[in-house]
């Protein structure tokens, strides 16, 4: 167990509809990052996290956004979804966000399934 | 976002057999690399945060080299066993962001 939490653990939906993704960092982690993995390509890097700010970015479509709370626990919206956004999705934590010193913990993933 | 290779992208490995396989990385603006090891129905779990050139980790029976001038770093199973087959991920960075390759699919053969 990582200590990284994320709800839900599965999600069905249909195209056009919005669903939004939560992930809780490890006690004490201030970064937060969002992966897709989908079943053609490797882990993709959506979006980073730090202390409330947004750090970095990576290919996150427009549909989609996130944020992060003032308790560190962070949400990724993804809108007017479509059949390709099925995917893995997930969320990661590391202490200060520098990918040079830290590794970053994965949480379990969220399962979604667009239909 | 980098071009990252991983080969082979799968292996057969007979229990107590030794085994390595390769991740390659442009060398320009080489900022780390780590390395995830990611069984299935798991999460990627961290090995190696690497950064110098000639960077030499170990865990365990695991270990990894890395060559930032040329842009590749090797990981290595010794003996390997039942509970080492699971996929190895790497995934280098030049700036905040990692670039995960698709990985190698280890299995070990009792």
């Amino acid at each position: 167990d990582s200590g990284v939490t994320q709800t839900p653990k599965h999600l069905i939906t249909a195209t056009g509809q919005r669903v939004t993704l939560r992930c809780s960092p490890r006690s004490g982690d201030l970064s937060v990052y969002w992966y897709q993995q989908s079943l053609d390509q490797g882990l993709q890097f959506l979006i980073q996290y730090y202390n409330g700010e947004e750090r970095a970015k990576g290919n996150i479509l427009e549909r989609f956004s996130a944020q992060q709370f003032p308790d560190l626990h962070s949400e990724l919206n993804l809108s007017s979804l479509e059949l390709g956004d099925s995917a893995l999705y997930f969320c990661a934590s590391s202490a200060g966000g520098d990918v040079k010193r830290e590794t970053q913990y994965f949480g379990p993933g969220t399962r979604l399934l667009v239909l | 976002i980098l071009n990252v290779e991983q080969s082979p992208q799968s292996l057969h490995v007979q229990e107590g057999d030794s085994t390595n396989f390769t991740c390659s990385f442009p060398s320009s603006n080489f900022y780390a690399l780590h390395w995830y090891r990611w069984e299935t129905a798991k999460s990627p779990e961290a090995l190696f945060v690497m950064t110098l050139n000639g960077d030499e980790k170990k865990k365990g029976r695991i270990s990894a080299t890395l060559n930032t001038k040329e842009g590749y770093s090797y990981l290595y199973i010794k003996g390997s066993q039942p509970e080492d087959s699971a996929t190895y991920l790497c995934a280098p960075s030049n700036d905040y962001k990692l670039s995960f390759g698709a990985g190698t699919t280890v299995t070990v053969r009792a």
